[in-house]
């Protein structure tokens, strides 16, 4: 099994539209999440950090399942500039990266 | 300047070439990483140094050598590569090592060196 695992998507949505998806992970002493946003051929980027049970950014919102071992992301009113690569990482004492979720914003 | 600066940006090489990756923070960062992105697959981490003392090597083949002279530079010297080792390799640096529940393990990304080995 993957360490942190993520449906590569793409998920393809209309503006204002909420898109959510998860990632799991599989080392259950894992201590802290994150999830950054990787733009087309550019670096990866902090987007929210997630320790407790989750938290809140705006339009973003991570929320955390200790119990099954998996962290979703859900983006409310959808913008053009959403369109990005999400990328899911655990902190297990190292920062272990999923493949990334593309999703795309149209209008 | 401000944050993680790579160069170069682009990099094409022969298998034979000799060249070398530059990485510098401006953040006052004590921890540096080497990681490489190919298509569609999870960052790889090739290597980690903490206060310029390399802590971490992921089982990388030697034609990778990374070089850590302070706490702000970090190296990757390229030697004999191979073209499956084309990528993207990117530079990180956080505050401290992601030893512990903290804000201090966040990363900061250079913007990359995408390498092409012909």
């Amino acid at each position: 099994r993957k360490e942190v695992e993520q449906d590569p998507g793409p998920f393809n949505v209309p503006e204002g539209a909420t898109v959510a998806f998860n990632c799991t992970y599989s080392n259950s002493a894992s201590q802290s999440f994150f999830w950054y946003r990787q733009d087309c051929r550019k670096e990866p980027k902090l987007l929210m950090s997630v320790y407790s049970s989750g938290n809140e950014d705006g339009r973003f919102t991570a929320q955390l399942n200790r119990a099954s071992q998996y962290i979703s992301l859900l983006i409310r009113d959808s913008k053009l500039s959403d369109s990005a690569t999400y990328l899911c990482v655990v902190n297990d004492y190292k920062l272990s990266f999923g493949a990334g979720t593309t999703v795309t914003v149209r209008a | 300047e401000t944050g993680v600066t790579q160069t170069p940006r682009h990099l094409v090489m022969g298998m034979t070439n000799k060249k070398s990756l530059k990485c510098e923070q401006h953040l006052g960062h004590n921890a540096m990483y080497w990681y490489k992105q190919s298509a569609k697959k999870p960052l790889e981490l090739m290597f980690v140094y903490n206060f310029k003392e390399q802590t971490e090597n992921n089982s990388v083949p030697s034609r990778f050598s990374p070089e850590c002279p302070n706490s702000s530079h970090l190296f990757l010297h390229l030697h004999t590569l191979q073209p499956e080792d084309s990528a993207l390799y990117l530079c990180a640096s956080s505050q401290e090592l992601p030893l512990r529940l903290s804000g201090a393990n966040v990363l900061t990304f250079g913007a990359g060196s995408r390498l092409t080995v012909l």
